[in-house]
């Protein structure tokens, strides 16, 4: 089962500069996603959304951008913080279904 | 914050044997879920709950498996008879409503299970 493919496992950026995660998914039913953030020894925890009605959803210093026709969603974290530095988890669903379908996850550490 | 509090936090069991994990999901929340990771795979879904009674489930939940709300706070699984492979952190999930869809899971540091 390989619906939402994140297909970096990890990722390296300096402090203050941008981080791009990107996720990929195979099933055009799909209109909610989902990014996690995810801590050693700890479950994940919810970042930010999108529905599949917009392209881009801000939240401070994340977005999250989604290109519905390359079925593919981003998300930009500027600038980057040390406390970042986490494993992040793309996450898809769609309306009328429970449950959530994640990615393999990508590993970000953010470099002092 | 409220958060989801799954207990305990690590259970050793051996083959063969029942396991019950337990979970309190937040208040006012009333869909429910479970799902596990295996170690190095991706986290999958295993059930959701609402209104006492399963709404969906994978292909992973099967006769082995059950789910239950006993009481108005707590939210359990139960796997009869473990088998090594199920040896996986175990996370549980809740939602406040499933109307908007703009409502995440907000998931509970998880139960590690480890069968001998």
């Amino acid at each position: 089962d390989q619906q939402v493919k994140q297909n970096s496992p990890s990722l390296s950026v300096q402090e203050g500069r941008i981080s791009i995660l990107n996720c990929d998914y195979t099933n055009s039913m799909f209109d909610y996603f989902l990014w996690y953030k995810k801590y050693p020894a700890e479950g994940p925890t919810f970042l930010i959304s999108i529905s599949s009605i917009k392209d881009k959803n801000e939240d401070g210093r994340f977005t999250v951008f989604l290109n519905k026709s390359a079925k593919h969603l981003s998300l930009h974290i500027v600038p980057s913080q040390p406390g970042d530095s986490a494993v992040y988890f793309c996450a898809a669903s769609r309306t009328g279904a429970n449950n959530l379908f994640f990615g393999t996850g990508t590993r970000l550490t953010v470099i002092p | 914050e409220p958060e989801v509090t799954q207990t305990p936090s690590h259970q050793v069991t051996q083959m063969g044997q029942e396991v019950i994990l337990r979970c309190v999901p937040i208040s006012n929340h009333l869909y429910f879920y479970w799902y596990r990771q295996i170690l190095g795979q991706k986290v999958e879904f295993l059930v959701s709950f609402y209104n006492n009674e399963i709404s969906e489930k994978s292909e992973i939940f099967d006769d082995q498996f059950s789910v239950e709300r006993p009481d108005g706070s707590n939210f359990t699984l139960k796997i009869r008879s473990t088998k090594l492979e199920d040896s996986a952190m175990y996370f549980c999930a809740s939602r406040r409503s499933s109307f908007n869809p703009i409502q995440p899971q907000h998931f509970g540091d998880g139960t590690r299970l480890s069968i001998l």
